[in-house]
């Protein structure tokens, strides 16, 4: 599976959109890009997913870049519950495998 | 509908001893996976069961091991615990292998081995 690369920490705005990013450059065509987060002292939460389309759903909109080697989570009303730590994760849709290989992700404050 | 459900919340242990977690998946959910998160880390991959047979392990030793039942609840065991395996376990189930639409994940078993 192909590795990501996110910033460590990143702040926000309460009420701001929170625009998170992540780098793929290796991404290959069947892995699809998968964003999770982790509350503090809670299971990771499932997000949004994408493989080349932007996609929206109610929590969040995913961008991907034409050329897939980069994606921008963006939740577009940041909340005080939005602190946590969020995860890109690439996972190849084919493979006998679907584990989930998890970074450090990007810790997001949001602030009052 | 219940979520993902693990037991024990909490855990302690002394070195050497042996611990069995249990995680109920959503229903009909067939597929459980097991991760590991030590504190400061992302969740490492144990171990992912589908239709009761084993369908994926992570790099983890032999002291690890899985099952999954008939009505797809999983137990993971954890013989000679070391201070190292003090960590989050968190169940994850998904409706197939794949899990395209996401895993849903537990809140965890923390455990502590003394």
């Amino acid at each position: 599976d192909a590795k990501t690369t996110q910033p460590t920490s990143m702040d926000c705005a309460e009420g701001r959109a929170a625009n998170l990013p992540c780098n793929h450059s290796t991404i290959s065509g069947n892995e699809y890009v998968y964003w999770y987060r982790q509350i503090h002292s809670q299971g990771p939460q499932y997000i949004i997913h994408g493989l080349k389309n932007n996609e929206t759903n109610e929590m969040a909109s995913l961008i991907i870049t034409e050329d897939r080697k980069s994606s921008t989570l963006i939740l577009p009303h940041a909340t005080l519950r939005d602190t946590a730590v969020y995860y890109c994760i690439v996972l190849n849709s084919g493979g006998s495998n679907y584990k989930l290989t998890f970074g450090k992700g990007t810790l997001l404050t949001v602030n009052p | 509908d219940a979520g993902v459900t693990q037991s024990p919340t909490h855990l302690i242990k002394t070195r050497g001893q042996q611990v069995t977690l249990r995680c109920s998946p959503i229903s009909g959910h067939k597929s459980v996976s097991w991760y590991q998160q030590v504190l400061g880390q992302g969740p490492q991959f144990i171990f992912q069961y589908y239709e009761k047979e084993e369908r994926g392990r992570g790099n983890f030793p032999d002291r690890f091991s899985a099952r999954q039942f008939p009505n797809y609840s999983s137990e993971l065991n954890v013989n000679a615990l070391l201070l190292g395996d003090s960590a989050l376990y968190l169940c994850a189930s998904s409706l197939n292998r794949e899990a395209l639409y996401g895993y849903t994940f537990g809140s965890g078993t923390r455990l502590t081995v003394v």
